[in-house]
Formats: structure tokens, C-alpha cells, sequence
């Protein structure tokens, strides 16, 4: 276990509302990833972090925004939710290549 | 455009069945392949990471093994417990520093006692 905790894991919210999920890990692994999990499409990268303050953009970031203030919490956060968000998220961790996952937040935007 | 696609959808096995999932990819230059196994409403599970063509890994009952246009993951006398989903992605060798990986669907695997 390579201690990773989302929160919260399951969400129902309104088209149009910000939510945010929080990743935290007890590791001190120095980068961190945000996915997003859809049938049919396997995992997509949305953001992810190479340190502290040091995020970049994955294949799928629109309508996305991170923030890393501190090496063990990692925060997503939906500007605008739509309904087209709705989806399971995951948060990893690794060296250079996500090999522990959370055990995801299902989000459903209505 | 680099593209993962994992072969078949969906497996359904015997208790001691021995199968082959297979991972074909289409990129532009290999970093490296992964593979991770992912039970119903858990983050996936990494299992291996294969480099270069003719790597081979094993782990209790599974091994991956990679050619320069696929990967195959063979399960030998598999167990219920050996029920999951496969994935596999591959990382792709960019001018960056870092390659971001491109996962394939997945198998969902049943084995049945």
C-alpha cells in the first residue's frame, strides 16, 4: 500500500458548480498524477506534478486546474462542472511513471 | 498518432485455463510498456515494466513478454483470484525529460472454478 488516500470518494454535484478532489500521499513520491476513467476509453491523463508548485498539462486538461502546495497533497479541481465530467478519477504516484494508484472518487455532474 | 489497443475485451476461463491477453501499440518510439491489473472499483495495480524487445517478466502465475510491436501477458493455470482487468500502457520516448504513458482499454478477465 503505498499509501494514498482521495477524497472524498464519491460526489454528486450540479452542472455550472466548482468541485475540487484532494489526493494525499504518506510516501513522499515526487510526482503525482490525476486520471480520469471512462468505458471505452481506458485512463486519461488530465494533469499531473513533477514537485512542489510544478504541474504541467496532459492529453485532456480542459476544464481542469491543479494546484501542488506541499509534497504530499495534490488538489483537482473543476472550474465549471459538466455533465461530459462526470467519470471515476484516479490519483497515482511514482518516480517518473504512475505506479500507485488511489482507489478513485466517481463523480457524477447532473 | 501513437495508439494502444488491448485484444480481447473480454476473457472468460477455466480454473487452470492457460490464456494470452495481447497489447498491440502504435507510437513513435518506445520509453517503455506497462502492465497493471485493476479489481472492480480499485486504482489499478502495477505489475510489470518491459523496455526491450525480448524482455520477459514473471509474477506467481503471470508473464509479460514484448516484441517490437506487442506485448503478451500470459496467464498459466489461472485462479479465480487472477480475475481483474488488464491494462497495459506504454510510455513514449519525447524530446521531454518525462514520457507520458498511453493506456490501452483493457481485458476483463473471468476465471470461473
Amino acid at each position: 500500500d503505498a499509501g494514498i488516500t482521495q477524497s472524498p470518494r464519491h460526489k454528486v454535484t450540479e452542472t455550472g458548480t466548482p468541485v475540487t478532489l484532494r489526493c494525499h500521499q504518506t510516501e513522499n513520491h515526487r510526482y503525482m498524477y490525476w486520471y480520469r476513467q471512462d468505458p471505452g476509453h481506458g485512463l486519461r491523463l488530465i494533469h499531473y506534478s513533477y514537485g512542489v508548485k510544478d504541474t504541467d498539462k496532459g492529453e485532456v486538461s480542459d476544464g481542469y486546474s491543479v494546484s501542488r502546495s506541499k509534497t504530499e497533497d495534490f488538489l483537482l479541481t473543476l472550474e465549471s462542472a459538466t455533465s461530459s465530467q462526470t467519470s471515476v478519477y484516479f490519483c497515482a504516484t511514482g518516480q517518473h511513471q504512475p505506479q500507485h494508484f488511489g482507489d478513485g472518487t466517481r463523480l457524477s455532474i447532473l | 498518432e501513437d495508439q494502444v489497443t488491448q485484444s480481447p475485451e473480454a476473457l472468460r476461463l477455466q480454473e487452470g485455463e492457460s490464456s494470452s491477453l495481447n497489447c498491440s501499440y502504435t507510437v513513435s518510439g518506445l520509453r517503455g510498456l506497462f502492465w497493471y491489473r485493476q479489481d472492480p472499483g480499485k486504482g489499478p495495480e502495477f505489475l510489470f515494466t518491459l523496455y526491450s524487445a525480448g524482455e520477459e517478466k514473471e509474477k506467481e502465475r503471470l508473464k509479460a513478454t514484448l516484441t517490437k510491436k506487442e506485448s503478451f501477458l500470459h496467464i498459466t493455470a489461472p485462479k479465480p483470484e487472477d480475475s481483474a482487468t488488464y491494462l497495459c500502457a506504454v510510455q513514449v520516448l519525447t524530446t521531454d525529460s518525462w514520457g507520458k504513458l498511453q493506456f490501452g482499454a483493457g481485458t476483463q478477465v473471468v476465471v470461473t472454478p
